[in-house]
């Protein structure tokens, strides 16, 4: 079975500039969460979509952006690049989304803004 | 608040003796309660959940966590120490009520020493 994929792996963007990261979930789940982990922040939630809604959203300015396709597949998008914006992006499958059943985590994505 | 604190940012063991890295999770926080773990460069992967059932809960790699309602603890323990176990560990727990996200602790690192 396979597992959460991310891609790319690394990034390196300019100041300034938008990005696109994409999460593809295990097959069947329905529920992808996205993750922000930063050496001071520590894992912060960005936000989820199910059966290609956005049902939740984390404390993040509108320059963070996500959207789901019928196959359930993600992609995240941060629109005018900041250095604070440096982090590894995790995303995460979830069969319901609801807790009971768990969260799957892809490798994630190292994005550097420079 | 919502919240799950991680006693200790670092802890070292020696090969062979116990591990024991300590979370306690706020009163609001529902009982789905989680155990992740990171390797250098790699996502989160699951070693273990308590989702209401059994309050011992038995992981992947001889990891448990018992789940301790009236400490609001639920702390991770290994009898042994290997010195694959060297990582960062983060204790998650699931927040519902319309947000259905995880809330993180701010991470463990785990040396393990000849």
């Amino acid at each position: 079975k396979a597992g959460v994929t991310q891609t790319p792996r690394y990034l390196i963007k300019t100041r300034g500039q938008q990005v696109t990261l994409s999460c593809s979930p295990i097959s069947g789940h329905r529920s992808v969460s996205w993750y922000q982990q930063t050496p001071g922040q520590g894992l912060q939630f960005l936000f989820e979509y199910f059966s290609e809604t956005q049902r939740n959203k984390g404390n993040f300015p509108g320059r963070f952006s996500g959207r789901q396709f019928s196959n359930s597949r993600s992609e995240m998008n941060v629109s005018t690049l900041e250095l604070g914006d440096s982090a590894l992006y995790l995303c995460a499958s979830s069969i319901s989304g609801t807790g009971d059943d768990g969260y799957t985590f892809g490798s994630g994505t190292r994005l550097t803004v420079v | 608040a919502q919240s799950v604190t991680q006693l200790g940012s670092h802890v070292s063991v020696s090969e062979g003796a116990l591990v024991l890295l300590r979370c306690n999770y706020s009163s609001s926080v529902p009982p789905y309660l989680f155990w992740y773990v990171q390797y250098p460069n790699q996502g989160l992967q699951l070693l273990l959940k308590y989702t209401s059932a059994a309050t011992l809960v038995k992981g992947i790699n001889g990891f448990e966590a018992e789940f301790k309602k009236s400490e609001t603890s639920f702390h991770l323990t290994k009898p042994s120490a290997h010195m694959s176990d060297a990582a960062e560990y983060f204790c998650a727990g699931f927040v519902s009520g319309g947000y259905n996200k995880l809330i993180f602790g701010a991470g463990t690192r785990l040396a393990v020493h000849p």
